[in-house]
């Protein structure tokens, strides 16, 4: 069965230093895509960065990074230097390869950032 | 260019009340997903449209719950008979067909209280 496993339900960080959020997934398929959204208190899920399991480099999107180890089926983000804005519910997710490629989420993990 | 926009943004209605919330993706989508998350958990799987057709549904949409996409522009979520166990988020994202990352967009999500 395809799963997500997010193990850190909440994180703390200080301002402008930079945070690790783990992110393990459980596939059968040679083909799949891995993101990673935000979701503020406000609800919305907003889309960061994505993944795909043929990509030789790690995805960077500004101050986020993906550390992708396919051996170790893990996907990591890097959030560098962290700001005030980034306190927020953070989801991995991973996009399913079927007649949907519906996403599976994780439970999620909550950063909080102090000033 | 216009986001996912959801509406209403909350909802609170009566055991037994139906109710009906819309979603208007990005235009250019032709994918749209319905998705319900409860609290301290990161969204599951509803249903999913290609342009008109609702192409598949999760188990979790029991009878009560009817999806709509007329001429594959907006879509409806209809739930009949509301319980309490309905209580949740219910968030649309939209993506547009393509062979890269096929990236979800989400909306603000109605917040549905059942009382």
């Amino acid at each position: 069965a395809q799963k997500i496993t997010q193990t850190q339900p909440g994180m703390f960080v200080q301002e402008k230093e930079a945070v690790t959020l783990d992110c393990t997934y459980d596939t059968s398929d040679q083909s799949y895509g891995l993101f990673w959204y935000k979701q503020p208190s406000s609800g919305e899920m907003i889309f960061l960065i994505y993944q795909g399991s043929y990509d030789e480099q790690n995805a960077t999107e500004g101050r986020y990074s993906l550390n992708f180890q396919k051996a170790r089926k893990s996907a990591n983000l890097v959030i560098s230097a962290s700001q005030l804005g980034d306190s927020a519910m953070y989801f991995c997710a991973m996009r399913v390869m079927d007649s949907s490629y519906k996403l599976i989420f994780g439970s999620g993990t909550r950063l909080l950032v102090r000033p | 260019d216009t986001g996912v926009s959801q509406d209403p943004r909350h909802k609170i209605t009566k055991r037994g009340q139906n109710v009906t919330f819309r979603c208007d993706p990005i235009s250019e989508h032709n994918r749209l997903y319905w998705y319900r998350q409860t609290l301290g958990q990161g969204p599951e799987f509803l249903t999913y449209f290609q342009n008109e057709a609702q192409l598949e549904k999760s188990r979790l949409l029991s009878d009560r719950f009817s999806a709509e996409r007329p001429k594959g522009s907006f879509s409806t979520l209809e739930i009949q008979r509301t319980e309490q166990g309905d209580s949740a988020m219910y968030l649309c994202a939209s993506s547009l067909e393509d062979r890269g990352t096929d990236t979800q967009y989400f909306g603000p999500g109605t917040r549905l209280t059942v009382l």
